[in-house]
């Protein structure tokens, strides 16, 4: 089964308003990871939150972790049509392979933000 | 830019054809890792590299290869593709394996088999 579920799917905004995605998973989590990623591109990491942290900032990024509800939400304020992408969540757990350890990413589907100008 | 680059950037292949991705980074990081992304679905993990050792293979069919000659250097050979392989293959990075690393992703090849 699926770890890491966005919702919601899709988000279409105006310009200057705030948008707000949420992330749940089924599974402990070591932490969870917010990723962006332009049309056809690779992903750029946004943020990462650990298990025992609550809230964390950065810029115009907002992102909390409810570990007792399983999931996380990340908020963008004043949002801009440069901020039109797709968002995942990643849950990292260990996993051990042939007595290495690593963590494993496991990501969701993503929810697909446009801003409209 | 990322410091990661894959190429080609795209690639179109008969189901007979043998090809190769290739990815570099210009990090310094010592693990690597191919991801598959098809429509619809989440980001699929493929293989995982540290140091140039195969971590992990998640159960991915013989007719993808990697190779990994060096931390720099991570190729996905392909041979004898399904259309079902179509999709964007992304390469990523990081430094060590630890969850808690950031992974940094290379722009992704995007597949056609045709």
């Amino acid at each position: 089964s699926q770890q890491g579920e966005e919702d919601p799917q899709a988000l279409s905004i105006q310009e200057g308003e705030n948008a707000t995605m949420n992330c749940s998973y089924k599974t402990s989590i070591n932490n969870l990871q917010w990723y962006r990623q332009n049309s056809g591109r690779g992903l750029v990491h946004l943020i990462l939150i650990r298990s025992n942290e609550r809230e964390k900032h950065s810029g115009r990024l907002r992102v909390t972790l409810d570990t007792s509800k399983k999931s996380s939400s990340l908020l963008i304020t004043a949002s801009r049509a440069a901020d039109t992408a797709s968002y995942f969540c990643a849950t990292d757990a260990d996993v051990n392979a042939g007595g290495t350890s690593y963590g494993k990413l496991t990501f969701g589907q993503g929810t697909i933000l446009t801003v409209h100008p | 830019e990322t410091g990661v680059t894959q190429t080609p950037r795209h690639l179109v292949m008969g189901m007979t054809n043998k090809k190769s991705l290739k990815c570099e980074q210009h990090l310094g990081h010592n693990a690597m890792y191919w991801y598959k992304q098809s429509a619809k679905k989440p980001l699929e993990l493929m293989f995982v590299y540290s140091l140039e050792e195969r971590v992990e293979n998640n159960s991915v069919p013989s007719r993808f290869s990697p190779e990994c000659p060096n931390s720099s250097h991570l190729f996905l050979h392909l041979h004898t593709l399904q259309p079902e392989d179509s999709a964007l293959y992304l390469c990523a990075s990081s430094y060590g394996l630890a969850g808690s690393n950031e992974q940094y992703f290379g722009p992704g090849t995007r597949l056609t088999v045709t």
